[in-house]
Parts: structure tokens; C-alpha cells; sequence
């Protein structure tokens, strides 16, 4: 069966400091990953969506960086925090192809302090 | 500019009250449309995915219903239990092989014991 990590759960981190975020999904190949956040207040946005390694897209302009180093990982970065990327940060899979389902993490809360 | 809007924005019901909840979405270019229940600090759990206009799915006592034509789908929680206090999400298929999901704010329901 698929699973879908992330880490880590909580962090806590300064206005300017790096910020990288871990997502890997087990048990399926090529999968689509995205990258969501949920502000305060906000409902869930995409931030960024990857159909392969290396190919990235990002749907709003923001602070923050995506990258797929292997098939099945996916990390959200940012080399300088701001105060407005506090928020809920969620990693998803589709299955390449047919299927509209999407499968969600479980979720990294980030305050920026 | 897609927008995927939900109403009611709150929602509180006592135990066994029934209830609902109204997603609007764009009729154009319709793919599916997902249902998700998210607690707060865990991963949004899959309800339903609907893709048929004239759907309608359940799952124990939650229901679901599609019209593609006007843009819309209705949830139904029949003998709300306190359990299903929950933020109830739809969220709309951007098509194509990236299955970009567009969110509405969501339905916070609280079911009074």
C-alpha cells in the first residue's frame, strides 16, 4: 500500500532563517506531488505540483522554492523565512494517469517568529 | 481566476440534527470534484470524488450529490454525532495530466453533544 511522509511535523523558525520541508511517498512510482499551504484565516492554496523529477511548477508567486530530487520526494524550501510564510504546509500524490484522486500528508505546521 | 466557493463558512448543530453544506464551482471545463473532512492538525481524509453530473455517493450516514450544468454539490451529514465535527472541503479539478485541485475555504461544522 502507498504511504506518504512528512517531516517535520512542527518548526518553529526565525524571520530569515532557511526553511526546507520533507515529503516521500512509498509504494508507488512517478506519482504527481504537490505542495499546499493553508494560511491563517485562508483556505488551502497550491503552492507548487511536480509530474516528474525535476519538473517543478509554481502556482503563485511567493518566497518559497520546490524541488524533486528522486521520484518519490519532494522538498519545499525558502532561503529567507518571512513572517507571512506561517501556515500548515501539506504534501499530496496522485497516481500518474487515470485517477483524480489525490492523497494528502499529514501536514507540517510552520510558525515563523 | 477559478474560485471554488463553500457555504455556509460555520456551521453548529446539535447531536442528531441533520445537515448540509453547498459547494459552488465553475461549470466549464469539469473534471471531478472532491470532498475532503480535515480536523485540525491532520491530513484532509478522502469523503468522495464525483464526476458524473447527476452523482450521487455515500458513505455511512455522509451523502453526496452533483450538478455539473448549474455548479454545484451539496453534502448531506444525516444525525450529526459529535465526531463529525470537522472543517468539510470540496475542491475542484483543474484537468489535464496534473490534477491540480483548487479549494474552496471551507464548512467548519460543530456538533453539540
Amino acid at each position: 500500500s502507498q504511504t506518504i511522509h512528512q517531516w517535520p511535523a512542527t518548526l518553529v523558525q526565525p524571520v530569515g532563517s532557511p526553511l526546507s520541508l520533507e515529503c516521500t511517498v512509498e509504494g508507488t512510482s512517478n506519482p504527481n506531488l504537490y505542495w499546499y499551504r493553508q494560511a491563517a484565516g485562508r483556505g488551502l492554496q497550491l503552492l507548487f505540483y511536480s509530474v516528474g523529477i525535476g519538473q517543478i511548477s509554481s502556482e503563485v508567486p511567493q518566497n518559497l522554492s520546490a524541488s524533486r530530487p528522486q521520484d518519490r520526494q519532494f522538498i519545499l524550501s525558502s532561503k529567507k523565512l518571512l513572517l507571512s510564510d506561517s501556515g500548515f504546509y501539506l504534501c499530496a500524490w496522485t497516481p500518474t494517469g487515470s485517477s483524480y484522486e489525490q492523497y494528502f500528508g499529514p501536514g507540517t505546521r510552520l510558525t515563523v517568529t | 481566476i477559478l474560485n471554488v466557493e463553500q457555504s455556509p463558512q460555520s456551521l453548529h448543530v446539535q447531536e442528531g440534527d441533520s445537515t448540509n453544506f453547498t459547494c459552488s464551482f465553475p461549470s466549464s471545463n469539469f473534471y471531478a470534484l472532491h470532498w475532503y473532512r480535515w480536523e485540525t492538525a491532520k491530513s484532509p481524509e478522502a469523503l468522495f470524488v464525483m464526476t458524473l453530473n447527476g452523482d450521487e455517493k455515500k458513505k455511512g450516514r455522509i451523502s453526496a450529490t452533483l450538478n455539473t450544468k448549474e455548479g454545484y454539490s451539496y453534502l448531506y451529514i444525516k444525525g450529526s454525532q459529535p465526531e463529525d465535527s470537522a472543517t468539510y472541503l470540496c475542491a475542484f479539478i483543474v484537468g489535464g495530466a496534473t490534477n491540480k485541485l483548487i479549494f474552496g475555504t471551507g464548512t467548519l461544522l460543530a456538533v453539540q453533544p
